[in-house]
Formats: structure tokens, sequence, C-alpha cells
């Protein structure tokens, strides 16, 4: 089975600042690896995946996360954060299988971004 | 852009009522999934589905829930006796193939039972 822990249910930065939002997995084969954002009221968007191959990924909005095989994790960051990027981010596992691709999920963090 | 769609937005429903949420999935997508969310919780998968068959659910999937594909397009999530503890968000999910991995969620259905 795997598991998936997010550091930090809140994390607040400064308009501008580093976003860095932590995530570590666990698994007991190759996982793939997601990001998603939850806006207010709104449902799961993806932001980026890892599957295979590259393991600096990119996404959209300028978010980018690595996956380091050696630490099982897989940390979201933006260089610059902006107002708009303030929303709920999930980091979720799946292994791939004949049953169904589950996603598990990681507790959340909210993102504060202060002007 | 393709999207899931859900309805209703927000469902009330008294304890012990039966009720049916309702997905329309992505239309070239063969894979569909129910998560939910209790306020304040983490995401939690309830059931996969595939070929008209369930291929896979969680310990919370037990007999008061039930899915079906009726038609063509349409995904369901039947409640067949709700409790208290059912009030969350529930978010419907495809997938064209398992290969992608990549599954895409509806805005969910917030269903609050009293």
């Amino acid at each position: 089975a795997q598991s998936v822990t997010q550091l930090g249910s809140h994390v607040s930065v400064s308009e501008g600042a580093l976003v860095l939002l932590r995530c570590n997995y666990s698994s007991s084969v190759p996982p793939y690896l997601f990001w998603y954002v939850q806006y207010p009221n709104q449902g799961l968007q993806l932001l980026l995946k890892y599957t295979t191959g590259a393991t600096l990924v990119k996404g959209i909005n300028g978010f980018e996360a690595e996956f380091k095989k050696s630490e099982t994790s897989f940390h979201l960051t933006k260089p610059s954060a902006h107002m708009s990027d303030a929303a709920e981010y999930f980091c979720a596992v799946s292994v791939r299988s004949n049953a169904g691709n589950m996603l598990t999920f990681g507790g959340g963090t909210r993102l504060m971004v202060k002007p | 852009e393709p999207e899931v769609t859900q309805t209703p937005s927000h469902q009330v429903t008294q304890m012990g009522q039966e009720v049916i949420l309702r997905c329309v999935p992505i239309s070239n997508h063969l894979y569909f999934y129910w998560y939910r969310q209790i306020l304040g919780q983490k995401v939690e998968f309830l059931v996969s589905f595939y070929n008209n068959e369930i291929s896979e659910k969680s310990e919370i999937f037990d007999d008061q829930f039930s899915v079906e594909r009726p038609d063509g397009s349409n995904f369901t999530l039947k409640i067949r006796s709700t409790k208290l503890e059912d009030s969350a968000m529930y978010f419907c999910a495809s997938t064209e193939r398992l290969a992608t991995s990549e599954q895409y969620f509806g805005p969910g259905t917030r269903l609050t039972v009293t």
C-alpha cells in the first residue's frame, strides 16, 4: 500500500517569495506522483505529474517538482509566489495496476500569499 | 477543453434517505472513479470502475454504496441509506487509460446529511 505525507498543513509566504510545499511518499513499487490544486469551491486541477523519465517536472502556473527516489520526496516549488496561487495543494501517489490506479492523497497544504 | 461535470452541486438529504450523485466523465475516457473529502480531511478513494464493473474499492465503499453507468455518458454513485457521516464533498474523476494515470476531476457534489 502507498501513503503520502505533506509536511505543513498551512504555509504562508509573501508575494514574490519562493514557494516550497513538501511531499513525501511511501510505495513498494515505482510510483506515479501528482500535485493537484484546489481553489475555493472548485474541484481538483492537475498541476503536474511524474510517471517516468526526467525527474524534474514542470507544470502549469510556473510550478515544478522534483522526484527524488533516495529521499522518497516530490516537493513542489515555485520561484515567485503570486496572490492567485493561494489555494490548497494536494500531493498524490498511485501505482500502475490492472485494478484501477487509485490515487492516494496527502492531507493537503493550504498556501496563503501575503501582499 | 473537455471536462468532467457533476450534478447537483449541493444535495441536502435527511438521514436514511437514498441519494444518487451524477457524473458525466470525459467522453473518450474509459476509467471512472469516485472520491470523497470530508470537511477538513484528506481526499479519499472510494471506487474505480472499468468495463461496466468495479475494478477496485476501498473499505469505505460498503454495501450502502453502489455505482452504475446506466448509459453511455453518465456515471452514478448511489448511497442507499445515508448517515450523518456521509456528509462530504464527492468528486468524480475519469481517465483515458491507465498508462497515463492522469485523472481529471469534476467540481464535486457537496452532500449534507441532516
